[in-house]
C-alpha cells in the first residue's frame, strides 16, 4: 500500500525547534518530488516546502525561509522538516505529500499537529 | 508569486444538484492545476490533475476544465460524501505551489 506517515509534532514554546519526519512506503521515494503543506486551525491549505528527487533543489514559502529546512533520505525512505525559531503563526497540522514540479500532490499523510505556545 | 482565487467561498446545495466551482490564476499556468477535496479532520484528497484529468478511483461525477488562468470543477450530481471543502492548486512554477482559499460546499 502506498502511504506516508508523519511524526514529530507536538507542543513547543515560541523560539523553539521541532523536526518532523515523513516515512514513505509502497513506492520508490527517489522517483518523486516531495512536499510539506500546512493548515492552521480553521484555515486553508498553505504550501510550505518542496524538494526535488535528489535533494538538489529545495523551495520554501517566504514565511519560513531561513527558519525551516527540508531534507530527504532516499535510502531510508524518509523526508524531514527541521523547524527552528518557531512562532505562534506556525501552529498548524503539517502534511507530507508526494508531488512537486508539474506533479500534483497525489498521496498525503494523515498529518502531524504542531502547536507553538508558551 | 502566482495567486489563486476561488469562487464562491461557500456554496449551499442539495443532494443531486449540479455544482460548479471556479478558480482563477493571477497569471497563466497552462493546465497545471489540481483540485482537492478535504473533509473535516482529514487530509486532502486529489480529485483532478492537469486541469481535466480524473485521478484514479475518483467518481466520474467530477470533471474539470479550463486552461491559462480560468478553471472550473463541476460535480454533476452532488452526493452526501461531497459535502466538504474544495481547493484548487497550481503546480506550474518552480518556486511555489499555491492553493486557492477553498470553497466549502454545505447542505442546503
Amino acid at each position: 500500500e502506498v502511504q506516508l506517515v508523519e511524526s514529530g509534532g507536538g507542543l513547543v514554546q515560541p523560539g523553539g525547534s521541532l523536526r518532523l519526519s515523513c516515512a514513505a512506503s509502497g513506492f520508490t521515494l527517489n522517483n518523486y518530488w516531495m512536499s510539506w503543506v500546512r493548515q492552521a486551525p480553521g484555515k486553508g491549505l498553505e504550501w510550505v516546502a518542496s524538494i526535488k528527487q535528489d535533494g538538489s533543489e529545495i523551495y520554501y514559502v517566504d514565511s519560513v525561509k531561513g527558519r525551516f529546512t527540508m531534507s530527504r533520505d532516499n535510502a531510508k525512505n524518509s523526508v524531514h522538516l527541521q523547524m527552528n525559531s518557531l512562532r505562534a503563526e506556525d501552529t498548524a497540522v503539517y502534511y507530507c505529500a508526494r508531488g512537486g514540479l508539474r506533479y500534483a500532490f497525489d498521496i498525503w499523510g494523515q498529518g502531524t499537529k504542531v502547536t507553538v505556545s508558551s | 508569486d502566482i495567486q489563486m482565487t476561488q469562487s464562491p467561498s461557500t456554496l449551499s446545495a442539495s443532494v443531486g444538484d449540479r455544482v460548479t466551482i471556479t478558480c482563477r490564476a493571477s497569471q497563466s499556468i497552462s493546465s497545471w492545476l489540481a483540485w482537492y477535496r478535504q473533509k473535516p479532520g482529514k487530509a486532502p484528497k486529489l480529485l483532478m490533475f492537469k486541469a481535466s484529468s480524473l485521478e484514479s478511483g475518483v467518481p466520474s461525477r467530477f470533471s474539470g476544465s479550463g486552461s491559462g488562468t480560468e478553471f472550473t470543477l463541476t460535480i454533476s450530481s452532488l452526493q452526501p460524501d461531497d459535502f466538504a471543502t474544495y481547493y484548487c492548486q497550481q503546480y506550474d512554477t518552480y518556486s511555489s505551489w499555491t492553493f486557492g482559499q477553498g470553497t466549502k460546499v454545505e447542505i442546503k
